[in-house]
């Protein structure tokens, strides 16, 4: 069975600072997505990636995916307080039917 | 405009008693999910549907149901069987997957917020 989990749980970080976080997951997932959720609100999405060695960028924001190690990063170039928020990884099951497995989510506060 | 929309966004259910969560999409998706949100906490699946009048539980299932009578709809109710309901609740949909590896990022709704007096 999927499994995902997410490194660190929380991060406080200065803005200007540079920071990855890790998205570990246990079998072999179909795809790997990145979303973003501020307090109270819903997810969105930021990134989806589809295979080994795949990068993708927007704004301060790189996500990259190494298939082999089970293992997908994201990180955050020069933070800036906006980019404070919760950010969640997600895999896909690829037995059967499809489902999404989320990590337990990575509490960003950039500080300024 | 197509989104996701969930209604309503606040919801107070008393003792024993049954409430439906609304989730209406008009982007054409075939597949809709709903997940289960706790503080502090990421999603759990309740249950999700890949095409009309079917749908499967999820690791969550339990004091909970679903219906699937229409493409765009995708109601949730939270019935006395659930003993612990209070939690941020999220709908989403994507396009069912035809494994060719094509996008099937999943796309939320705002959230319905439930409380219990």
């Amino acid at each position: 069975e999927l499994k995902v989990e997410q490194n660190p749980l929380f991060l406080s970080m200065q803005e200007g600072k540079n920071y990855t976080i890790y998205c570990n997951y246990s079998t072999t997932s179909d795809r790997l997505y990145w979303y973003r959720q501020d307090p109270g609100k819903s997810l969105e999405s930021l990134f989806v990636l589809l295979s080994n060695g795949a990068v993708k960028q927007e704004g301060r924001l790189m996500a990259s995916l190494d298939t082999k190690a089970r293992l997908s990063t994201l990180h955050i170039t020069a933070a800036v307080h906006d980019l404070s928020a919760t950010y969640f990884c997600a895999g896909v099951t690829t037995s059967g039917t499809y489902k999404y497995i989320f990590g337990t989510g990575t509490r960003l506060k950039v500080l300024a | 405009d197509g989104g996701i929309t969930q209604s309503p966004k606040y919801l107070f259910r008393k003792e024993g008693q049954n409430v439906t969560l609304s989730c209406e999409q008009n982007l054409n998706h075939d597949a809709m999910y709903w997940y289960r949100q706790d503080p502090g906490q990421g999603l759990r699946l309740i249950y999700y549907s890949q095409i009309v009048n079917d749908f499967q539980k999820g690791d969550i299932a339990e004091g909970y149901s679903v219906s699937r009578e229409k493409k765009e709809s995708f109601p949730l109710t939270v019935t006395s069987a659930q003993k612990n309901p209070t939690a941020f609740y999220l709908c989403a949909s994507s396009m069912a997957s035809g494994g060719d590896g094509g996008l099937e990022t999943q796309y939320f709704g705002p959230g319905t917020r439930l409380l219990v007096l």
